[in-house]
């Protein structure tokens, strides 16, 4: 299979800060990725799709200025959480799409704010 | 939209026994069907796949059935071990969006 990095895989923040979370593509180029959130013992939940070279498409309900994504390369893209709350306390997984069919995921970002 | 459903939520099995986890879609114009194993605070690791043009992929103890009219799929995994015990998700995929199922919990009792 493919490989997905992710950092960090934990991190702490204080309210009203933000925090950046990398997604990387090790061994292939991926021209989209995805970002999902993840509650405990619930499925995950697409918050955007992140093509290299444009804007990101949010899902409904996802604040696009709250969560920026940036995909600027075919390896790496980022996922800001601006101004970060207890209520975005939250798992972070991202995925990169290699062509044609295969989606693979990153080990995934838990993220608490205190 | 697609709508995958996917039973059941949890499923216990005696290690050594088969599991058995089934999923259904909404949209005939899916292609491509992955499911992927999720261990406690990890991301989902892609098992096995199947295309739409395929009605049974296996390997070594896991295998996938696809069955296009009827629109469901199934995960099989044979001799279960412990280590076989995590959330397993199934997915449906078209023009390159991809629909979750609400994952089982599987338990592997030794």
């Amino acid at each position: 299979g493919a490989v997905v990095s992710q950092h960090p895989s934990r991190v702490i923040c204080k309210s009203g800060t933000s925090v950046k979370i990398e997604c990387r593509s090790l061994d292939f180029q991926a021209t989209t990725m995805f970002w999902y959130r993840q509650f405990p013992k619930q499925s995950l939940m697409l918050m955007a799709t992140s093509n290299e070279g444009s804007k990101a498409t949010y899902e409904q309900g996802v604040e696009k200025d709250k969560f920026l994504i940036n995909h600027a390369s075919l390896t790496l893209s980022t996922l800001t959480v601006t101004s970060a709350h207890p209520e975005d306390s939250s798992f972070y997984i991202c995925s990169a799409r290699r062509p044609p069919y295969e989606q693979y995921f990153g080990p995934g970002t838990r993220l608490t704010v205190t | 939209g697609e709508n995958v459903e996917q039973h059941p939520s949890t499923l216990s099995v005696q290690e050594g026994d088969s599991a058995v986890i089934k999923c259904t879609y909404s949209d005939s114009a899916s292609n491509y069907f992955p499911w992927y194993k999720q261990e406690l605070g990890k991301g989902p690791q892609l098992i096995i796949d199947i295309r739409s043009n395929v009605g049974e992929k296996k390997d070594q103890r896991i295998a996938v059935t696809l069955n296009k009219t009827a629109k469901h799929f199934s995960l099989h995994i044979t001799e279960t071990q412990p280590e076989d015990s995590a959330v397993y998700f199934c997915a449906a995929s078209i023009g390159g969006q991809f629909y979750f199922g609400t994952g089982t919990s599987l338990t592997v009792i030794p």
